[in-house]
């Protein structure tokens, strides 16, 4: 069965440096999405993709973050200069169509550890 | 705005018991979409089941259903015959005014007692 992939599964970083974090989706599929999950707290929706553009974004994902699809598999979250709060687990999510009509899988996740 | 209120930060229940997570939610928009995801140990989220608001039928998956209450904004999961490997977090969450953008509760810790 397909599956949505991530790299690394946990990431250690020193604040203040930029950190990609990398997600294979499922092939045929067109809308992706980037999630992160503080612990203990709400999982929370960053931002989606489709068509090589920014669909939505949260209030979370300011200029500090981007997303990019540099091929036909990859989708990667970029964070240029990580800071403590960025501390997270960090899910990447895809689906066949709008989200509403169509299930979001997901990724195993990447922790992210910024020291 | 949209929000996902999971009031139980934690439940258990005897194996092969019937356990019932709630999840309230509060939207102004009429046609929206609800969903439990499984969240196990190894942190990978499953759907567990999904509810169209316009239908009235309350959505099932084998040992999974919800009750779906839409005019008190309630959308509570049902699990019969409680299996050990039922033991995970459950979110409850929904796009409501975005296609794009799914909204999750807190979550709850389900522990099942052998």
């Amino acid at each position: 069965e397909p599956e949505v992939t991530q790299t690394p599964s946990h990431q250690v970083t020193q604040m203040g440096q930029e950190v990609i974090l990398r997600c294979v989706p499922i092939s045929n599929h067109l809308y992706f999405y980037w999630y992160r999950q503080i612990l203990g707290q709400k999982v929370e929706f960053l931002v989606s993709f489709y068509n090589n553009e920014i669909s939505e974004k949260s209030e979370i994902f300011d200029d500090q973050f981007s997303v990019e699809r540099p091929d036909g598999s990859n989708f990667t979250l970029k964070i240029r200069s990580t800071k403590l709060e960025d501390s997270a687990m960090y899910f990447c999510a895809s689906s066949r169509g709008t989200a509403s009509y169509n299930e979001q899988f997901f990724g195993p996740g990447t922790r992210l550890t910024v020291l | 705005a949209q929000t996902v209120t999971q009031s139980q930060p934690e439940m258990s229940v005897q194996e092969a018991e019937t356990v019932t997570l709630s999840c309230t939610y509060d939207t102004s928009e009429s046609d929206y979409y609800l969903f439990w995801y499984k969240q196990p140990p190894s942190r990978q989220m499953i759907l567990v089941i999904r509810q169209e608001a316009y239908k009235q039928q309350n959505a099932t998956e084998n040992r999974f259903s919800v009750n779906f209450q839409k005019a008190a904004k309630s959308f509570s999961l049902k699990i019969s015959d409680s299996q050990l490997g039922d033991a995970a977090m459950y979110f409850c969450g929904g796009f409501m005014d975005s296609n794009y953008q799914l909204i999750w509760g807190a979550g709850t810790k389900l522990i099942i007692k052998p």
